[in-house]
């Protein structure tokens, strides 16, 4: 079955780093590109950040550039995303989404996670 | 980066009447004879469902009231006959170049 599972959210002070993890069943990361997304509470869906399948390209989005970082770990086949000086406005759900189609990066999404909750607060 | 703009925000339909949603594009999002245009669905509590790609191809298992179609820059998601489980957010999406954006969503209720 192809799914992915999300963990490694919490309760996080304000300025810490928090690191995600999605790890991918039933297709490897190697030949998929997987990104991840997050939704404030309330609120609409904001895409973070893409990782190609060859793992040549790294894309985030401007609202979050710079304290984002997004990297796999093949052999345990396996997203990642580290953020950095988390602020208030970090909190949400944060779902990992796989492309529809291998060997491409331009492609809707047809595989979420059930998300992992970061809270950040003091 | 790409603007995508939904309307309306939120919309009541009676049960087996058409719903219909809007979602417009800031620029051109086609390329090679496609349209990088999705649709999602999602309900309380549970992650985004893809429903079309290529802004007018169905997912499999995405029942066949619900279509998709547009072009230019405006696209529409349309349910022929609202059914109680339709009831939603809808979301677009361009994945045509990054950032991807989405839509701010449309909130479906009976």
């Amino acid at each position: 079955q192809v799914q992915v599972v999300e963990s490694g959210g919490g309760v996080v002070q304000p300025g810490r780093s928090v690191r995600l993890s999605c790890v991918a069943s039933g297709f490897t990361v190697s030949r998929f590109s997987v990104n991840w997304v997050r939704q404030a509470p309330g609120k609409g869906l904001e895409w973070l950040a893409v990782m190609s399948f060859d793992g040549s390209n790294k894309f985030y989005a401007d609202s979050v550039k710079g304290r984002l970082t997004i990297y796999r770990d093949n052999s345990k086949n396996t997203v990642y995303l580290e953020i950095d000086n988390l602020r208030p406005e970090d909190t949400g759900v944060y779902f990992c989404a796989k492309d529809l189609a291998d060997e491409r990066v331009e492609e809707a999404f047809d595989i979420w996670g059930q998300g992992t909750v970061v809270t950040v607060a003091s | 980066d790409i603007v995508m703009t939904q309307s309306p925000d939120s919309l009541a339909v009676s049960l087996g009447e058409r719903a219909t949603i809007n979602c417009k594009s800031s620029q051109s999002i086609f390329f090679n004879s496609n349209y990088y245009l999705a649709w999602y669905q999602q309900k309380p509590g549970q992650p985004p469902k893809l429903l079309f790609f290529w802004a007018s191809t169905r997912q499999s298992g995405v029942p066949d009231r619900f279509s998709g179609s547009g072009s230019g820059t405006d696209f529409t998601l349309t349910i022929s006959s609202l059914q109680a489980e339709d009831v939603a957010v809808y979301y677009c999406q361009q994945y045509f170049s990054a950032p991807i954006t989405f839509g701010q969503g449309t909130r479906l209720e009976i």
